[in-house]
């Protein structure tokens, strides 16, 4: 059982927006800097947000992320077919010592 | 570039090592995790080692079964898995940290190597 907690899924029709909730507590979100994995099925976990709101290079500005207390946010706009995955938050737990990954969100585009 | 190898399938309270060959980035300027993911199931964070190797750090669900190590002189990683079971079945990948002991997020991520624990 992950100490972070994400929706199952979301879905939206092609060009809309979908946000994905991620929320923790003050032994992780609340003091760490949160990150964002997408996973297209049958890939590598690719990094997409780090430091709450950064972009990798590459990474389109229709991805943006955002945290608030103990949860954080990745939102997703002009969905496209291509961005159908699976999506992880993470962070440092500081009471476990060791990282920790959202439960993680399929996101299906209608 | 990160590249995984020594998966394969063992018997349960088998053991098996893994390694994970590092090139493009000075290897021992940064800790390095074992992140794994079973079938049909989310990513799990398993270990992680300091560039220096002063620092380990582990899942419960493995503590005292897994051991992470890495070898600076050849830019390798490797995780030591003993007493293995069922529930260690999984891809198992390697994932690049951002700094000798940080872990603030993982990139890049190794192609992953398959341990099936079965008899």
């Amino acid at each position: 059982q992950s100490v972070l907690t994400q929706p199952p899924s979301v879905s939206a029709a092609p060009g809309q927006k979908v946000t994905i909730s991620c929320s923790g507590s003050s032994s992780n979100i609340g003091n760490q800097y949160v990150s964002w994995y997408q996973q297209v099925p049958g890939t590598t976990p690719k990094l997409l947000i780090y430091e709450n709101n950064k972009r990798p290079s590459g990474i389109p500005d229709r991805f943006s992320g955002s945290k608030s207390g103990t949860s954080a946010t990745l939102g997703i706009t002009g969905l496209q077919t291509g961005d159908e995955a699976d999506y992880y938050c993470g962070t440092w737990d500081s009471s476990l010592r060791g990282y920790v990954f959202g439960t993680g969100t399929k996101v299906t585009v209608l | 570039q990160l590249l995984e190898s020594g998966g394969g399938l063992v018997q349960p309270g088998g053991s098996l090592r893994l390694s994970c060959a590092a090139s493009g980035f000075t290897f021992s300027s940064y800790a390095i995790n074992w992140v794994r993911q079973g079938p049909g199931k989310g990513l799990e964070w398993v270990s992680g080692i300091s560039g220096g190797s002063e620092f380990t750090y582990y899942a419960e669900s493995v503590k005292g079964r897994f051991t992470i190590s890495r070898d600076n002189s050849k830019d390798t990683l490797y995780l030591q898995m003993d007493s293995l079971r069922a529930d260690d079945t999984a891809v198992y990948y390697c994932a690049k940290s951002t700094g000798p002991n940080h872990y603030h997020w993982f990139d890049p991520w190794g192609q992953g190597t398959l341990v099936t624990v079965s008899s």
